[in-house]
């Protein structure tokens, strides 16, 4: 069975930094292409960051330079670095697989979601 | 950036009729060399991480019901409803990704009226 479990989230001050992760069970992350996107309060949707089957990476201009997408082969799980942490950061920050049968940013299976809040 | 905006922000169907959401995008999203629209829509229930139900703007995602279909081409698409379900109350979001970077409209609320 196909599963993703996102999990790192909490609270955090502003200008923190904190580490999320997504575990995968039934297929291997390091074959896929890995999405983050993430969830205000309340709002819509923002695609975060992507990890690419070859590793190569992609950001949302709104987090260049503040988060890191790596992978754990050996754990099949991805990891979503977070720094220079701020209030508008607040979201829940769900992992998504891409579809490698349509196109890798066709986002075709979800995780159930991890919050995290910016505050002091 | 290709901005996607999503109209109406709100709609109440009665059960049984057609529910119908536009998606506009800021430049066309069809590829030329291989005439294929880079949309896709989800569907998000309250709690619930969202579900992919269409991509290339008109294929649905295997195993969703045939009541929902996608149409358009190039910057103005629509999702349509045909009989809407109570199961069917969710928040609809439409997707680019014709750029490097992805994004999604702001969703559209459908409730029963």
């Amino acid at each position: 069975e196909v599963q993703l479990v996102e999990s790192g989230g909490g609270l955090i001050q502003p200008g923190g930094s904190l580490r999320l992760s997504c575990t995968a069970s039934g297929f291997t992350v390091s074959s896929n292409y890995m999405n983050w996107v993430r969830q205000a309060p309340g709002k819509g949707l923002e695609w975060v960051s992507l990890i690419y089957s070859d590793g190569s990476v992609d950001y949302a201009d709104s987090v260049k330079g503040r988060f890191t997408v790596s992978r754990d082969t050996s754990k099949n799980t991805i990891y979503l670095q977070m720094s220079s942490l701020r209030v508008e950061d607040t979201a829940v920050y769900y992992c998504a697989r891409g579809s490698t049968s349509h196109h890798h940013k066709v986002l075709n299976f979800w995780g159930q979601g991890t919050l995290v809040t910016v505050s002091s | 950036d290709i901005v996607m905006t999503q109209s109406p922000d709100s709609l109440a169907v009665s059960l049984g009729e057609r529910a119908t959401i536009n998606c506009t995008s800021s430049q066309s999203i069809l590829y030329s060399s291989n005439n294929k629209n880079y949309l896709a829509w989800y569907q998000q229930k309250p709690g619930q991480p969202p579900k992919l139900l269409i991509y290339w703007a008109s294929t649905r995602e295997s195993g969703v019901p045939d009541r929902f279909s996608g149409s358009g081409s190039g910057t103005d698409f629509t999702l349509t409803v045909s009989s809407l379900q109570a199961e069917d109350v969710a928040v609809y979001y439409c997707q680019q990704y014709y750029n490097i970077l992805t994004n999604f409209g702001g969703g559209t609320k459908v409730e029963i009226k």
